[in-house]
């Protein structure tokens, strides 16, 4: 099993510029979320896919974040415009009810807003 | 208003003693506990569980102990090695899979 694939690993953008942040979840996993690392906040759930529905967007900070899952082996999360703030560590992870009661993280994307 | 706490942001133990992370939560619906191990540029990997109708839960080198009294969980790892440093984070959920992470603790093992 490949894992929880994120793409890219790295991004430096300058600020104003759309930014779109990828994941593959694990195959058969129903569940998808979208986690944001900071140093101060450590890690912070922006939102909850299941069955690639959102079921809890309460994290996600303004609108400027979007995020869309259209089938089950994808998601993106947008920023449209960044801001230097938005720089930090986006995690995707993705998990199955019927299984474990964890989830399985992607190896991150680490993002800069120049 | 952080509902998950870990007031250690870092610690350093010696190799072969025993380490002892902790972690403090104000939600008592909260009912299902993990730790997580993360490495520098990677994500975070499942360490252990636990889930409230226990106190303790063991595996291996880690053991997981929840006081729900004190609404406090900590993690021990008996002896320490080199290969655990890394950062740490526990986390917990209400009987969903909305997990609340803490800020998470780095630890290094010193050989």
């Amino acid at each position: 099993d490949a894992g929880v694939i994120q793409s890219p690993r790295h991004e430096v953008t300058e600020m104003g510029q759309e930014v779109t942040l990828r994941c593959k979840p694990i195959s058969g996993h129903n569940s998808l979320f979208w986690y944001r690392q900071t140093m101060m906040r450590g890690l912070e759930l922006l939102i909850y896919f299941n069955n690639n529905v959102p079921i809890d967007d309460s994290g996600m900070p303004e609108d400027r974040f979007s995020a869309k899952m259209p089938n089950a082996s994808f998601s993106t999360l947008k920023i449209q415009p960044s801001e230097p703030r938005d720089s930090a560590v986006y995690f995707c992870a993705s998990t199955y009810p019927q299984g474990s009661r964890w989830a399985f993280f992607g190896q991150g994307t680490r993002l800069t807003v120049v | 208003d952080q509902q998950v706490k870990q007031n250690s942001p870092s610690l350093s133990v010696q190799e072969g003693r025993i380490s002892i992370l902790n972690c403090d939560y104000t939600n008592s619906m909260f009912d299902y506990f993990l730790w997580y191990k993360k490495y520098p540029a990677e994500g975070p990997t499942f360490l252990i569980s636990i889930s409230s109708i226990k106190d303790k839960n063991e595996d291996g080198r880690f053991t997981v102990f929840l006081n729900k009294s004190a609404k406090h969980l900590s993690l021990h790892i008996v002896p320490s090695q080199p290969g655990d440093s890394a950062v740490y984070f526990c986390a917990a959920s209400s009987g969903t899979y909305k997990y609340i992470f803490g800020t998470g603790t780095r630890l290094k093992v010193l050989a």
